[in-house]
């Protein structure tokens, strides 16, 4: 399938604030994922959209999604150096009456003091 | 705690042997998948299992196989037939398979050739 597609690294000062950015594919997708990944780890989900909302914010996250364009971004507020990791967004797809996620290759973020 | 628990979490694998990866959840969940994780890369589906004694093939099944004979455990064998199998494997679980059912995923195991 199509790829879903991530800027590969972004860095940012503490405390400023964070945005990753993504473009997905199937205009039909009914949902769209960003997860936390740190090294060595498994994937954390941080939050989620419906393809009917425009933003979702969740405490210092929020998510802007762009229909039209089939852009989808996660603003991180207060970027601390915690939040240094991989993030990855994914969009759910039908295949064959199931529905998968597709993933783009990650956001690296690095977070300097 | 409920969650999805993977071991080992490094396992090495001679020439032409088989390996099993172990992947249990107790959230009580019908949905479980299997990712491959290469550096630089995002997941790619391998097998993933919508309910127990069914399963169906990702992306990127050659060279593995699976099983769901029971609803907690969704075992992954890497055959001698996968070439490059040296990878991060990462293993998923969700309530179902339909609308909103976010994917919660285990720690991982990583996966070497020797």
């Amino acid at each position: 399938g199509e790829d879903v597609e991530q800027s590969l690294f972004l860095s940012v000062r503490e405390g400023d604030s964070s945005v990753i950015n993504c473009t997905y594919t199937d205009s039909s997708s009914t949902y769209l994922y960003w997860y936390k990944q740190e090294p060595g780890a498994g994937l954390q989900l941080l939050t989620y959209i419906f393809s009917n909302m425009d933003m979702k914010q969740d405490q210092r996250l929020t998510v802007l999604l762009n229909k039209k364009d089939k852009h989808l971004s996660l603003r991180i507020a207060d970027t601390q150096t915690g939040d240094s990791a991989i993030y990855f967004c994914a969009e759910r797809r039908r295949n064959s009456g199931y529905s998968t996620l597709t993933f783009g290759k990650g956001t690296m973020l690095l977070v300097s003091p | 705690d409920g969650g999805i628990t993977q071991s080992p979490k490094y396992l090495f694998r001679k020439e032409g042997q088989n390996v099993t990866l172990s992947c249990e959840q107790n959230l009580n969940h019908d949905a479980m998948y299997w990712y491959r994780q290469d550096p630089g890369q995002g997941l790619r589906l391998i097998y993933y299992s919508q309910i127990v004694n069914d399963f169906q093939k990702g992306d990127i099944a050659e060279g593995y196989s699976v099983s769901r004979e029971k609803k907690e455990s969704f075992p992954l064998t890497v055959t001698s037939a996968q070439k490059n199998p040296t990878a991060f494997y990462l293993c998923a679980s969700s309530l179902g398979a339909g609308n909103n059912q976010p994917q919660h995923f285990g720690d991982g195991t990583r996966l070497s050739i020797l």
